[in-house]
């Protein structure tokens, strides 16, 4: 079984600041791990994923990730917010050999200028 | 490549009539998702389609939804009849292969609103 916690449901930064969003899993297996984001009244695009290669993986728009096995966490990181980084983000596991993903319930970001 | 294609975005209906949303894949894309997101609920998968068969329908709320794939490029999402408390956002997404490891790529949605 698998599951994720974000453990944050809002964060609320300044333009050209850190952002960091934090994501907690649990999976019986090897995961896959992703992090989508979400702007109002679009769909979800993916930002990265980690599969078992390297366990810092950069994303697109600056964004990146580092996979702490030890730790059972999967945050996200972006180090200079940008007011286009305002929207909803969601972390995401799929456990290796199966169909199913487990979604978090998401944080929503707040950029202010 | 196109991404995935979800028809109507919005669709405004009364209730009690049928509401049928459309979906075409990526093109090699052999998994196919159907996915529902509400505020309260979150997102929430309704079927999965692997090779055109349904594998797991199980959350399909009740007997008034069904899905469809005939073939490899077009699924269908039917509601009938509609109720206010389906008004959700309506996901299609479909990946290569079955298992964890590959990328999930979602459609626009279909915004739906039962009145």
């Amino acid at each position: 079984a698998q599951s994720v916690t974000q453990l944050d449901s809002h964060v609320s930064v300044s333009e050209g600041t850190p952002v960091l969003l934090r994501c907690n899993y649990s999976s019986s297996y090897s995961p896959s791990l992703f992090w989508y984001v979400q702007h109002p009244n679009k769909g979800l695009q993916l930002l990265l994923k980690y599969t078992s290669a390297a366990t810092l993986v950069k994303g697109i728009n600056g964004f990146e990730a580092e996979f702490k096995k030890s730790e059972t966490s999967f945050h996200l990181t972006k180090p200079s917010a940008h007011m286009s980084d305002a929207a909803e983000y969601f972390c995401v596991v799929s456990d290796r050999g199966d169909y199913k993903l487990s979604f978090g319930a998401g944080t929503t970001v707040t950029v202010r200028a | 490549d196109a991404g995935v294609i979800q028809s109507p975005r919005h669709e405004v209906t009364e209730m009690g009539q049928e509401v049928t949303l459309r979906c075409k894949p990526i093109s090699g894309h052999n998994s196919l998702f159907w996915y529902r997101q509400t505020m309260m609920r979150g997102l929430e998968l309704l079927i999965y389609f692997n090779n055109n068969v349904p594998i797991d329908d199980s959350g399909m709320p009740e007997d008034r939804f069904s899905a469809k794939m005939p073939n490899a490029s077009f699924s269908t999402l039917k509601i009938q009849p509609s109720e206010p408390r389906d008004s959700a956002v309506y996901f299609c997404a479909s990946r290569r292969g079955g298992q964890g490891a590959s990328t999930i790529y979602f459609g626009e949605g279909s915004w739906l609103t039962v009145v």
